[in-house]
């Protein structure tokens, strides 16, 4: 079966501070692989995405590589901002028609000045 | 600007009443798809419309249903709220293909009384 399995949090770091969110995941095909962030009081929004192995993804500074050897896809960034502070899910999608995901629990970050 | 649109933004209801949330989108998407969200947890996903089908999840409970009039509108209807369905309700779209990125709405707060 599918399924996500992320770091769990909280996670509270220093403005500025490196950032290293873990998601392995297990799928019984070859899946999409997306972070997404949940500000407070919103919805998900698309941060990133990588579609095949040792594919690449980045956005607003935060990179994730698809990793089949070890089935991950880490979210990291070099120097967090206050206004990085949400919730991170790692999903992965491996249906063909209608894109079903399959979310990791979620992680929150909390960035202190 | 093209986008998934959520009314209301917070529902109160009584516990037994039926209640209906409302989805609309801009972006002239195929898939349309409802999650629940409980605090702290990952979106559970609840069904999606595949144009006009309709893809059950197997372990939604047969207290929702869901409606899609035309390719812009999705209802979800709760026919006998518990106080267990109190969530955040998430309507999402996406085009047809696995990795097709899911736009979400900013969600409904439901709350049951």
């Amino acid at each position: 079966g599918n399924s996500v399995t992320q770091m769990e949090g909280p996670v509270t770091l220093s403005e500025e501070a490196f950032l290293t969110i873990n998601c392995t995941y297990t799928a019984t095909g070859y899946p999409s692989l997306f972070w997404y962030v949940q500000y407070p009081g919103e919805g998900l929004q698309l941060l990133l995405k990588a579609t095949k192995a040792d594919d690449k993804g980045s956005n607003k500074g935060f990179e994730a590589t698809y990793r089949k050897e070890t089935t991950s896809f880490h979210l990291e960034k070099g120097s967090v901002q206050v206004s990085d502070s949400a919730v991170y899910f790692c999903a992965l999608s491996d249906k063909a028609g209608a894109n079903n995901l399959f979310f990791g629990t979620g992680t929150r970050l909390t960035v202190i000045p | 600007d093209a986008m998934v649109i959520q009314n209301p933004r917070y529902q109160v209801t009584q516990f037994g009443k039926p209640v209906t949330l409302s989805c609309s989108q801009t972006l002239n998407h195929n898939v349309m798809y409802w999650y629940q969200q409980k605090s702290s947890q990952a979106p559970k996903l609840l069904f999606h419309y595949y144009d006009k089908d309709f893809n059950n999840e197997a372990d939604t409970p047969d207290n929702f249903q869901s409606r899609r009039p035309n390719t812009s509108f999705c209802f979800l209807d709760i026919r006998s709220p518990g106080l267990g369905d109190a969530a955040m309700y998430l309507c999402a779209t996406s085009r047809e293909g696995q990795a097709r990125e899911q736009y979400f709405g900013p969600g409904t707060r439901l709350t049951v009384t």
